[in-house]
């Protein structure tokens, strides 16, 4: 079945920097969402993004689906934006529509 | 709009005791699943149904069932609980198949068995 890797798996960073995070995934996919799950355990949408780039806020997210990855940026960081983020691509055997996750990458950013 | 809701919150089991985890949406989306989270890791699909009606196994489902009651509602049921089944459940819609469509998921529930 397809893989999906994240980079880096732990990050941490002073308030106010920027970061990028990638996602590999192993084959070809129509669609990719990037989540943030929160110190709570919620996850929260961020962006559905099968292709091209999104902004919303200070979060955007590219995906270069013929070269298989996608970038989430994320600039001026808060220590609300802390948490694990996620990248999900769908798993396509047969008439399988879940998503297949990656391992996350534990973002900390402190004051 | 509500979205995906899912109850209980929290759960404490013994060994061997059964429970079931509900689970509704109310963005008349088409499929509902059912992950697992383990400590460290992404979610692992355990159950999914494509429409209303039809249910299917994903990569997890052992010692789990479930029903699909109606379309909104999708229900996650331990026969008998394990400790190996201590995690965290979200329940999750999405409006197609084949995963074309954005999904969406419940807050999830915390669930450990002694």
């Amino acid at each position: 079945g397809i893989q999906v890797e994240q980079s880096p798996p732990d990050l941490i960073l002073q308030e106010g920097a920027n970061s990028t995070l990638r996602c590999n995934f192993s084959d070809s996919v129509n669609n990719l969402q990037w989540f943030h799950q929160n110190p709570w355990g919620q996850l929260i949408n961020l962006f559905y993004i099968p292709s091209g780039t999104k902004q919303n806020g200070r979060l955007s997210a590219t995906t270069v689906a013929t070269e298989r990855y996608s970038l989430l940026y994320i600039s001026s960081s808060q220590t609300t934006d802390s948490g694990v983020y996620f990248c999900a691509v769908p798993h396509y055997g047969g008439s399988q529509g879940n998503l297949i996750f990656g391992k996350g990458t534990k973002l900390s950013v402190k004051p | 709009n509500a979205g995906v809701t899912q109850t209980p919150k929290f759960q404490v089991l013994k060994t061997g005791q059964s429970m079931t985890l509900q689970c509704a949406q109310d963005m008349n989306h088409n499929s509902m699943y059912w992950y697992r989270q383990d400590p460290g890791m992404g979610l692992r699909l355990i159950y999914y149904s494509a429409s209303e009606g039809t249910t299917d196994k994903g990569e997890v489902p052992n010692g789990y069932n479930v029903s699909r009651l109606n379309k909104r509602e999708f229900s996650l049921r331990l026969e008998s609980a394990a400790p190996s089944q201590t995690s965290v459940y979200f329940c999750a819609s999405s409006g197609g198949l084949a995963g074309g469509h954005e999904q969406f998921f419940g807050p999830g529930t915390r669930l450990t068995v002694l």
